[in-house]
């Protein structure tokens, strides 16, 4: 069975410094998506970053980018420059690839606090 | 703009009530999903469905029921509630995945229920 691991279940960085949140997953299948989303306080889950496994490319938008190690099964975020705004929930998630249904698997979170 | 809207933000229940929660979505997608999200456990799958009037057990089925006799709805029934299902409910709608794109859940603000 597949499963998602956060192990930082805080962590903490200062304003516009840079922070990386781990993730690793475990998973026999070799074409699959992996996903980081963002949950900010009694706000909405939003889609942060996606990646296909079949590519070997790092992902980014904007600030946020991952570090994509297949082999290893390791996702971690990085996100530069630190707003307030990032103080959020983020959770990574995992999907495999093909099938209608889309079911993802998510992590357990992690929860990122910003200092001014 | 994409949405999800749930029923309702906060709901309060009795126990041994029967609790409805609604979720819409105008995207026209085929699958929908409910997740149930406690601290420290992530989000965990109750039910999904990728058809009207089909749908699928995910993680924790038991003590809940769901409901889909329209596309765009999808309902989640508590037939009787108890105490430990105090929690977040998160609904959630992605299309149908058949090619490489896709995969992005889109989720609803969320119903934090109590049931006393």
């Amino acid at each position: 069975a597949q499963t998602v691991t956060q192990s930082q279940p805080e962590m903490s960085v200062q304003e516009a410094e840079t922070v990386t949140l781990s993730c690793t997953y475990d998973t026999s299948e070799s074409d699959y998506y992996l996903f980081w989303y963002k949950q900010p306080p009694s706000r909405q889950m939003i889609l942060v970053i996606r990646q296909e496994a079949y590519k070997q490319q790092n992902a980014t938008e904007n600030r946020f980018s991952v570090n994509f190690q297949k082999a290893a099964k390791s996702f971690s975020l990085k996100i530069s420059d630190s707003q307030l705004g990032d103080a959020a929930m983020y959770f990574c998630a995992y999907r495999v690839y093909g099938g209608s249904q889309g079911n993802l698997i998510f992590g357990k979170g992690t929860k990122l606090s910003v200092k001014p | 703009d994409v949405k999800v809207t749930q029923s309702s933000r906060y709901l309060v229940k009795r126990t041994g009530e029967k609790v409805f929660l609604e979720c819409v979505q105008d995207m026209d997608h085929e699958n929908m999903f409910w997740y149930r999200q406690d601290p420290g456990l992530g989000l965990r799958l109750i039910y999904f469905s990728y058809d009207v009037k089909m749908k699928e057990k995910g993680d924790i089925p038991e003590g809940y029921s769901v409901s889909r006799e329209k596309k765009e709805r999808f309902s989640l029934i508590l037939e009787s509630a108890s105490t430990n299902q105090t929690s977040m409910y998160l609904c959630a709608s992605s299309s149908l995945t058949s090619g490489r794109i896709g995969g992005e859940q889109f989720f609803g603000p969320g119903t934090r229920l109590t049931v006393l």
